[in-house]
């Protein structure tokens, strides 16, 4: 137990579909954060959330959505995806987005795309 | 932009045996995270190291951080099957740049 929870845990959408991937966390942090890993890649960066204000947006495709009501809450909307989109989606906070943060990881969210 | 690399990138050993695993890079990092992750999970953090030179030590695991704080490597003495897994070095930029991941050593210890 980590405290950074997401749901679900496994995602089976089509490519028309709409749907969302939820984190909380519970460490009192106040930087968010969407990775996502495929398999022979690395982690890749996509969203980066300062108290609830986006500080970075990696070139991430616009039918991912992320959205931060609050700091303990990060969503991510899922709009006509791809096959090339199934991966694990990895929701991560730290207690700054700055130099000296540790970032700590959920379990994970393993989407695909059919 | 920053990179990091790992190997070797898969690692096969019997239980009981020592193993040493590096990330490298030709940039410099403010601090480097190892983490291990295990199939169907999220990373869970090691331990960071943050001064050049700094060797941490956390049971079996060695970690040493290079002089010049640019690369990296682990050490497990006595390899168990619990140590099966994904590990991942992660580079903190100087300047607040987000951390950088390599692409992870897997590492399987067979009983």
């Amino acid at each position: 137990e980590t405290g950074v929870t997401q749901t679900p845990r496994h995602l089976v959408m089509g490519m028309t579909n709409k749907k969302s991937l939820k984190c909380e966390q519970h460490l009192g942090h106040n930087a968010m954060y969407w990775y996502k890993q495929s398999a022979k890649k690395p982690l890749e960066l996509m969203f980066v959330y300062s108290l609830e204000e986006r500080v970075e947006n990696n070139s991430v495709p616009s039918r991912f959505s992320p959205e931060c009501p609050n700091s303990s809450h990060l969503f991510l909307h899922l709009h006509t995806l791809q096959p090339e989109d199934s991966a694990l989606y990895l929701c991560a906070s730290s207690q700054g987005a700055g130099t000296g943060n540790t970032i700590y990881f959920g379990e994970g969210s393993w989407l695909t795309v059919v | 932009t920053q990179l990091l690399e790992q190997s070797p990138q898969f690692l096969s050993i019997q239980e009981g045996e020592n193993l040493t695993v590096y990330c490298n890079s030709s940039s410099v990092f403010s601090s480097l995270q190892w983490y291990r992750q295990e199939p169907g999970e999220g990373p869970v953090l090691l331990v960071t190291v943050v001064t050049g030179g700094e060797v941490k030590k956390l049971k079996r695991l060695t970690f040493q951080f290079g002089d010049a704080r640019k690369d990296s490597s682990l050490h497990i003495t006595a390899a168990q099957p619990g140590d099966t897994g994904l590990y991942l070095c992660a580079g903190e930029g100087n300047y607040g740049q987000n951390f950088v991941f390599g692409p992870g050593t897997r590492l399987s210890v067979l009983p």
